[in-house]
């Protein structure tokens, strides 16, 4: 079966420092897909980033971040000089390879940024 | 702004009644999926439409049903409500199949709905 598991609840931090959020995923396919969205208070599920189970590669996007690890199972998430404007909840997500619209999501890690 | 918008942001009802929550795409996204948010959780896959067909459901019982139209709009209807049924239901759009492997679903900004 395939789960995603947040462990970690809610992070609190001050603005301009670093924050990882943490991403474990099961899956018994050999061809996946991971995700990472953002969910502010208005409710809206916005895309991050996807990356596919053959793409170890790890990405830099602006202060944004991601760390995939196989061998690990771990696909794990980074802001750099966190903002206010960061504070959301975030969901890590993975879908088979044949339907990438059916996501399965783990339960979110509330993010809030102090000025 | 993803282009996808859910009619109407807020709803109650009571236990036993019949819901219709309502969606629109963005033109040329032929694949609609609805999701499932309870409170402190993450979203859960409810079902997806392709074309005005059923492509693929969740673990949701038969009372929930669901229709797309050729306009790029789609329906979530759900009989019978229980307490439980009280989250917010997203919809999710996007280009193409669903066997393309789409970058990304859009998202709307969901339905609230409160069983009483």
């Amino acid at each position: 079966a395939q789960k995603v598991t947040q462990a970690q609840t809610e992070i609190s931090v001050v603005e301009k420092e670093d924050v990882t959020l943490d991403c474990v995923y099961e899956t018994r396919d050999t061809t996946y897909y991971l995700f990472w969205y953002k969910q502010p208070p208005s409710g809206e599920l916005v895309f991050l980033i996807r990356r596919n189970s053959f793409d170890e590669q790890n990405e830099i996007s602006g202060r944004y971040s991601w760390n995939f690890q196989k061998s690990t199972s771990s696909f794990n998430f980074t802001i750099t000089a966190s903002q206010v404007v960061d504070s959301a909840v975030y969901f890590c997500a993975l879908s088979e390879s044949y339907n990438t619209d059916k996501l399965i999501f783990g339960t979110g890690t509330r993010l809030q940024v102090f000025p | 702004e993803t282009g996808v918008t859910q009619s109407p942001t807020h709803l109650i009802k009571t236990r036993g009644q019949q819901v219709t929550l309502r969606c629109s795409s963005q033109s040329g996204h032929n694949t609609v999926s609805w999701y499932q948010q309870a409170l402190g959780q993450g979203p859960q896959f409810i079902f997806q439409y392709y074309r005005e067909e059923e492509n693929g459901r969740g673990n949701f019982p038969p009372r929930f049903s669901g229709l797309q139209f050729p306009n790029y709009s789609s329906e979530l209807n759900v009989n019978a409500l229980e307490l439980d049924d009280s989250a917010l239901y997203l919809c999710a759009s996007s280009f193409g199949a669903p066997t393309a492997t789409n970058e990304k679903l859009f998202f709307g900004s969901g339905t609230q709905l409160s069983v009483l």
